[in-house]
């Protein structure tokens, strides 16, 4: 069974700082993997998706980037805002139609 | 983009009665749908797969009786959630795919008292 870990849990930064958050996951034979935002009692919100034969995916000041081989991802938010401030998640999908979590980063960047 | 309703955002109902969320997608036909289940500051567990015009797929240790799907077209999808308990009281969210990602609804957060 894929099982996925977001390091670090929490993370706390200045608003204007760069930043990377990460991402393993144990079973490589994933079709994509998908990073979301989730705010506060909402849902969630996709930020980027990466095919599994690409390396990376860009939107705005986000840059995702895989590493299918290693079992890694990473997510870099470059200037960041405080309107940044949300749980990320990713999420590898494995199989048919099984997308696996991991637990999240918190992200707070403070004014 | 892909759009997916989900409602209600908030319901409270007294145990062992039963609560009805609805997921639709708005601008696009899905023949799956998916419900999740979240519990404080944890992850998204996948509950069951929700097929258009068949019976859904439940994951391991959840209980079909309880969570009952029904996804009688191929814009709507629910989760009746049966004689709920306390124990129930969660944040349960749905998905589905247009093709290209996953889009979810906006979550729905049931408190059972």
């Amino acid at each position: 069974k894929q099982e996925v870990t977001q390091i670090p849990a929490a993370l706390s930064v200045p608003e204007g700082e760069n930043l990377v958050l990460n991402c393993s996951f144990t079973d490589s034979a994933i079709y994509n993997l998908q990073w979301f935002r989730q705010d506060p009692g909402k849902g969630l919100t996709s930020l980027l998706l990466i095919q599994s034969s690409q390396r990376e995916q860009t939107s705005g000041r986000l840059n995702a980037s895989l590493d299918k081989s290693s079992g890694r991802s990473t997510l870099y938010i470059a200037a960041s805002q405080p309107g940044d401030s949300a749980t990320y998640l990713c999420a590898p999908l494995t199989g048919a139609n099984n997308l696996f979590f991991g637990t999240g980063t918190r992200l707070t960047v403070i004014p | 983009g892909a759009v997916v309703s989900q409602h209600p955002s908030r319901v409270i109902c007294k145990s062992g009665t039963s609560v009805k969320i609805e997921c639709r997608s708005l601008d696009f036909q899905a023949t799956t749908m998916f419900w999740y289940r979240q519990f404080p500051k944890k992850s998204l567990m996948l509950m069951a797969t929700s097929n258009e015009g068949s019976k859904a797929t439940y994951e391991q240790g959840v209980e079909k009786d309880k969570f009952l799907i029904n996804h009688a077209s191929l814009t709507l999808s629910t989760l009746t959630v049966t004689s709920a308990h306390p124990e129930d009281s969660s944040f349960y969210i749905c998905s589905a795919s247009e093709g290209y990602g996953y889009t979810f609804g906006s979550g729905t957060r049931l408190t059972v008292v």
